[in-house]
């Protein structure tokens, strides 16, 4: 079982709609969570963090949590072409006492006009 | 700088040569950490830096590989007799401080070519 699991996709929404990201993992003691978008060519860019149980919004992204569950999601509301790229979910495990993380292998997401 | 910058943005070596890469993290932030991504492995941890220490080695995938930091500020990744399987872009990231619950903010990377 891998750490930290994403379905690669392609998951495909129309502009407007709500894309919904999912990430599980395996570690229970995993403390924090971590969303990065990745444009094709370029770094991980950091879009949402989330550490205790239930939702946190920022702006038209809402991460939720549930570790019970061990699982981590990303919405992305009135997507938009732009938001198109790799959503990868990273957990810093319960494991380490340092900040490392663990990415899962990304989520790749098309927002067609 | 206003972000983490990395330098060389590529690097085309030939198998068995010697590669350093720099990563010079945002202004104050403590952390610092090297992973490296590549196709099929997905991003990986290779170091972590607190200051000049580095208390987490464990991603290093072989000993051609070492890490330093000097004055809490650059980081130099060194690879030595480097091999095709090195081919990867490596990423540098700070976060403010070391512990848990620290957001990491990525540097462009270096893409590594070993012909």
């Amino acid at each position: 079982q891998k750490e930290v699991e994403q379905n690669s996709g392609p998951l495909s929404v129309p502009e407007g709609a709500i894309a919904s990201l999912n990430c599980t993992y395996s570690d229970r003691g995993s403390q924090s969570f971590f969303w990065y978008r990745q444009y094709s060519g370029k770094s991980p860019e950091l879009i949402m963090f989330i550490y205790s149980n239930g939702d946190k919004e920022d702006g038209r992204f809402t991460a939720q949590l549930n570790k019970a569950s061990q699982y981590v999601s990303l919405l992305i509301r009135d997507s938009q072409p732009s938001d198109s790229a790799t959503y990868l979910c990273a957990v810093n495990p319960g494991s380490s006492n340092t900040g490392k993380l663990i990415f899962g292998q990304g989520t790749t997401l098309q927002v067609k006009p | 700088g206003a972000g983490v910058s990395q330098s060389p943005s590529n690097k085309v070596t030939e198998k068995g040569k010697d590669v350093e890469l720099r990563c010079d993290p945002i202004s104050g932030h403590t952390a610092l950490y090297w992973y490296r991504q590549s196709l099929g492995q997905g991003l990986e941890f290779l170091i972590y830096f607190q200051g000049n220490s580095a208390p987490d080695k464990s991603g290093l995938p072989s000993d051609r590989f070492s890490a330093e930091r000097t004055g809490g500020s650059v980081s130099t990744l060194t690879i030595q007799r480097t091999q095709q399987e090195d081919s990867a872009v490596y990423l540098c990231a700070s976060s403010l401080a070391g512990g848990k619950n620290q957001p990491q903010h990525f540097g462009d990377g270096t893409r590594l070519s070993i012909l």
